[in-house]
Parts: structure tokens; sequence; C-alpha cells
């Protein structure tokens, strides 16, 4: 079975500097997906980013980069620039991408980040 | 806003009693998933259903049970509540179960009394 683990329950960053959210992974298969999403104090998931496990290239948008090494199972999530909005709950996630009949998201524990102003 | 609805917002009740939290997905998707999150379980993938038809089956209770009508909206049914059911249940809608991006509802907070 595959499981997701976010090692770090807290990180705080400085506001306007770089903070960078482990996740590692574990599973047998090849083809998969992975996701970061964002749980602010509203309690509402909101997709960050996402990476395809064929892609090498890491994905980006905006602020928010991935570092993905595929051979060693992990997947942080970097975020510069950091602003008070950022303040939230990241989930880190994993998604089969094989002819499974789920395509369940299986999450991680979590990573508090808070923005220091 | 995902475009994803659920009502109601928050619900509170007593153990013992059955509730219906609903869910309607994006305009467009025909997939849809119930998640839970507590404290102690983490965020927990319930069940499945693709166009009206039940896909898979997570760490779902079997005093749980769910539905997808014919229009698409989706209905997960509580019953026989324990205080450990207290949790936020989140339904995410995707175009089909093989588009990786599942887009989540705001949540509907269970509190059981």
């Amino acid at each position: 079975a595959q499981t997701v683990t976010q090692s770090q329950p807290e990180m705080s960053v400085q506001e306007a500097e770089t903070v960078t959210l482990s996740c590692t992974y574990d599973t047998s298969e090849s083809d998969y997906y992975l996701f970061w999403y964002k749980q602010p104090p509203s309690r509402q998931m909101i997709l960050v980013i996402r990476q395809e496990a064929y892609k090498q290239q890491n994905a980006t948008e905006n602020r928010f980069s991935v570092n993905f090494q595929k051979a060693a199972k992990s997947f942080s999530l970097k975020i510069s620039d950091s602003q008070l909005g950022d303040a939230a709950m990241y989930f880190c996630a994993y998604r089969s991408g094989g002819m499974d009949s789920s395509y369940k998201l299986i999450f991680g524990s979590g990573t508090r980040l808070l923005v220091r102003p | 806003d995902s475009g994803v609805t659920q009502t109601p917002k928050h619900l509170i009740t007593a153990t013992g009693q059955r509730v219906t939290l609903r869910c309607s997905p994006r305009s467009g998707d025909l997939s849809v998933y119930w998640y839970q999150q507590s404290l102690d379980q983490g965020l927990q993938f319930l069940i499945q259903y693709y166009n009206g038809e039940e896909r898979a089956k997570g760490n779902i209770l079997e005093r749980f049970s769910a539905q997808q009508f014919p229009d698409l909206h989706s209905e997960l049914n509580l019953s026989s509540l324990e205080l450990g059911d207290s949790a936020l249940y989140f339904c995410a809608s995707s175009v089909d179960p093989e588009v990786e991006t599942q887009y989540f509802g705001p949540g509907t907070r269970l509190l059981v009394l």
C-alpha cells in the first residue's frame, strides 16, 4: 500500500523569505501523481501544485515550486517570497495513475506553516 | 471557489442520530469522492462514485452509505452516529476518474454531541 509521510508538523518562515516543506512517499508503482494542497483557517482544500511522475521537469506555479526526486521518493514544496496569506496547513498527496479501480488521494499528516511578519 | 458545493456547512447532532450531507460537483464533473478529516485519523478517503455508479470504497464504516444521483449530485448518509464521527467531511470532484486533479468543496463540519 502507498504511504505519504510529512515529517515536519510545523514550520515557520519570515515574510518574504523562502521555505521548503518536505514530503516522502512509498510506492511500488511507476505511474502516479503527486499534489500539494493548502488548507487555510477556512478549512477549504486548495490545490497548490501537481506533478506527474513521468515528467522529469519540476512543476512550478508562480511562487510555488517542487523538487521531485523520483528515485528518492521525495516531493518537497518550495515557497518563495512568503506572504502572510501563505500561512496554512499544507498536505502532500499521492494518487495512483495506473489502471487502478480507485483514484483516491492518499494524504500525509500535514505541515502547519506559520509566516512571521 | 472550486465550483464544488456542499451543504450544510455545519451540522450539530446527537449520538444515535442520522444525517445526510449533500455535494454538488463542478459543472461537467462526473466523478465524486468523499473524504473524512478528523483529528486522530487525518484525511481519509471514504468512497468514490462515477456517473452514478460506485467506483471504489475506502475506510467507510458500514453505518455510512452514499449515492450519486442522475443529476450527479451526491449524498453521504451517516447513521447511528457516535462521538468519534465528529469530523470535517469533504466532497471532491473530477471530470472522470482518470483525470488526476480533484477539486474540493468547502466541507461539512459535523459535531456529534
